[in-house]
């Protein structure tokens, strides 16, 4: 079984501020782990993804994130927030072994002026 | 390119009427195909998932159903709506292969139930 915790419910920064939107997976095997963003009433778009190649990953729109096998941890940052991020972000898994995505609960991210 | 295509894009039914959302995708085949759900203020609640024609794999029980009737056609319904069905319907494909492939999302479905 899979699962993703996504540590904080809602992040709130202020622009030009770092972003740390934390995820933590659990798998029983090498899993997939990828960021997805979500706007108002819009579909999900894909921000970034690992799949067992570097482990830290760079995606659109600045952010990154870095694969922690000790860890288990896959956390999203980016170095500077613009009042564009503020939107929500899911953290999901994908287990090697099958076709299952398992979503984490989602992160609010709003980004004061 | 692939592309996927749901509507409509916003629903208003009656309780008790059915319920008939149609996601298509172009460009693969043979992909595997979800239907998601999101409640106001939750997260993604996965309904059903499909890997091939007339496959369909349910996570929860519920009064939704799905059918695959064509390889790139995934349709979410019911027979009778309840007040608790409203919320924010996507479909997802993603390739076959599995391997190391993210899902690819359609815009979403706003449904409320009156």
């Amino acid at each position: 079984a899979q699962s993703v915790t996504q540590l904080d419910s809602h992040v709130s920064v202020s622009e030009g501020t770092p972003v740390l939107l934390r995820c933590n997976y659990s798998s029983s095997y090498s899993p997939s782990l990828f960021w997805y963003v979500q706007h108002p009433n819009k579909g999900l778009q894909l921000l970034l993804k690992y799949t067992s190649a570097a482990t830290l990953v760079k995606g659109i729109n600045g952010f990154e994130a870095e694969f922690k096998k000790s860890e288990t941890s896959f956390h999203l940052t980016k170095p500077s927030a613009h009042m564009s991020d503020a939107a929500e972000y899911f953290c999901v898994v994908r287990n090697n072994a099958g076709n299952m995505l398992t979503f984490g609960g989602g992160t609010r991210l709003m980004v004061k002026p | 390119s692939q592309t996927i295509h749901q509507w409509p894009a916003t629903l208003v039914q009656p309780v008790g009427s059915p319920l008939s959302l149609e996601c298509t995708v172009e460009g693969t085949s043979n992909p595997n195909l979800y239907w998601y759900r999101q409640a106001a203020g939750r997260g993604l609640q996965l309904l059903f998932y499909s890997v091939g024609i007339g496959q369909i794999s349910s996570e929860v029980p519920q009064n939704l159903s799905a059918s695959r009737p064509q390889d790139r056609q995934f349709i979410l319904s019911s027979k009778k709506l309840l007040l608790s069905d409203s919320g924010f319907y996507l479909c997802a494909w993603s390739d076959y292969r599995g391997l190391g492939t993210e899902a690819f999302f359609g815009q979403g479905t706003r449904l409320t139930v009156v």
